[in-house]
């Protein structure tokens, strides 16, 4: 069964620090891995997709890696704003269909 | 300015009725997508339709039912058979079957059951 797996669940920082995020996917065959950044109550906005060859995206303040061979994933935030406040979530395509594997996110607060 | 709208932002539902979600497009995208969220998971798949005429059960279709008579519009009616109804429903589009196509989400309906 195609799985995504995000930690921590939840995360407190300070503004201005940095932090990193981590997926960990058992999905087959792999087509390509995305990080959304999610507002409450909004959809999801597209911040770095990831194909296999690829083992860094950066999107500004967001930095993805992608080690496909562990299956994992991380997304780094530099010099955090308060505007960072959301549900971050890793996504994973696969198949012929490339239908997507959600992962349940990283809450993340940044605090003045 | 291109994107997909979702209405209403707020649903509210007796027991035992049908309701309907509203999506649509103006990004001239083939396929569209149903999810719903709930707190701490990942978003599910209810539907899909990757052409006009056509849709697909995704892993949660079931108390669901949708149709795509347009492009530009993808409907969900959520029915009295789904006995958990309330969640957070996104819409999203694909521009065609590409892997590295991206999704465009819309702003969600939260559906509360009273």
């Amino acid at each position: 069964k195609n799985q995504v797996e995000q930690s921590p669940q939840s995360l407190i920082i300070l503004e201005g620090k940095n932090c990193t995020l981590q997926c960990n996917y058992t999905v087959s065959p792999f087509s390509n891995l995305r990080w959304y950044k999610q507002d409450t109550g909004r959809g999801p906005v597209s911040l770095t997709i990831m194909t296999f060859s690829e083992n860094t995206k950066s999107n500004g303040r967001y930095t993805a890696t992608l080690d496909a061979d562990t299956k994992q994933s991380s997304l780094h935030i530099t010099a955090s704003q308060l505007s960072d406040s959301a549900s971050y979530i890793c996504v994973v395509s696969a198949g012929a269909g490339n239908m997507l594997t959600f992962g349940g996110g990283t809450r993340l607060m940044v605090k003045p | 300015d291109g994107g997909i709208t979702q209405s209403p932002k707020y649903l509210f539902r007796k027991e035992g009725q049908n309701v309907t979600l509203s999506c649509e497009q103006n990004l001239n995208h083939d396929a569209m997508y149903w999810y719903r969220q709930d707190p701490g998971q990942g978003l599910r798949l209810i539907y899909y339709s990757q052409i006009v005429n056509d849709f697909q059960k995704g892993d949660i279709a079931e108390g669901y039912s949708v149709s795509r008579e347009k492009k530009e519009s993808f409907p969900l009616t959520v029915t009295s058979a789904q006995k958990n109804p309330t969640a957070f429903y996104l819409c999203a589009s694909k521009e065609g079957d590409l892997a590295n196509y991206g999704y465009t989400f819309g702003s969600g309906t939260r559906l509360t059951v009273v």
